[in-house]
């Protein structure tokens, strides 16, 4: 089993609209979890980063339930520029998940 | 705009060859990671330092991969011989561990190297 899965999408999502996805951790000491985002042939950059139950920064909310072993990041009133594939991490393993792609249509 | 930069960006060579990678972390961070990305198998840690000193490696394929920081300012991934399998992007990141900051620092992200191993 692999330490980060993720689903791999795509979700494909009006602009304007909710998406949300998650990311499942194996292992249960790890305490520390972060959400990037990489763009096609970009870098991997940081979006949010987890500590306790949840962060939020503007229109993106990431909540992290310890008992089931699952981050989730929820993007609200979604843009075209929210295109690219989510990189769930656990910070304590420094694994990544495979990444999730939304694409955002017009 | 603090930034890792990496070089070079682009790299072909061909089987046998010896390839060095070049990262240049954000002043004053004292981690340096460097990660292989593969359509394949994703992003996957090869081996990362703190304070120029080896904390894991154990992502790394011994028999012809090396990391070295010579000085705080400039880390090196190098592979001897390459092989085709090891064609990937290779991205260096950097973090500042800061005690009470919370357990893992985040991570900063160089542009990558683009291997192409003929």
């Amino acid at each position: 089993r692999k330490e980060v899965e993720q689903d791999p999408g795509p979700f494909n999502v009006p602009e304007g609209a909710t998406v949300a996805f998650n990311c499942t951790y194996s292992n249960s000491a790890s305490q520390s979890f972060f959400w990037y985002r990489q763009d096609c042939r970009k870098e991997p950059k940081l979006l949010m980063s987890v500590y306790s139950s949840g962060n939020e920064d503007g229109r993106f909310t990431a909540q992290l339930n310890r008992a089931s072993q699952y981050i989730s990041l929820l993007i609200r009133d979604s843009k075209l520029s929210d295109s690219a594939t989510y990189l769930c991490v656990d910070g304590f393993k420094l694994s990544f998940g495979a990444g999730t792609t939304v694409t955002v249509r017009a | 705009d603090a930034r890792v930069t990496q070089t070079p960006r682009h790299k072909v060579t061909e089987m046998g060859q010896e390839v060095t990678m070049r990262c240049q972390p954000i002043l004053g961070h004292n981690t340096v990671f460097w990660y292989r990305q593969t359509m394949m198998q994703g992003l996957e840690l090869l081996a990362y330092f703190r304070n120029r000193a080896p904390l894991d490696d154990s992502g790394m394929p011994k028999d012809r991969f090396s990391a070295e920081m010579p000085d705080a300012t400039l880390a090196t991934l190098k592979i001897q011989p390459s092989e085709p399998r090891d064609s990937a992007v290779y991205f260096c990141a950097s973090g500042s561990r800061v005690v009470g900051q919370g357990p893992q620092e985040t991570q900063y992200f160089g542009p990558g190297t683009r291997l192409l191993v003929l």
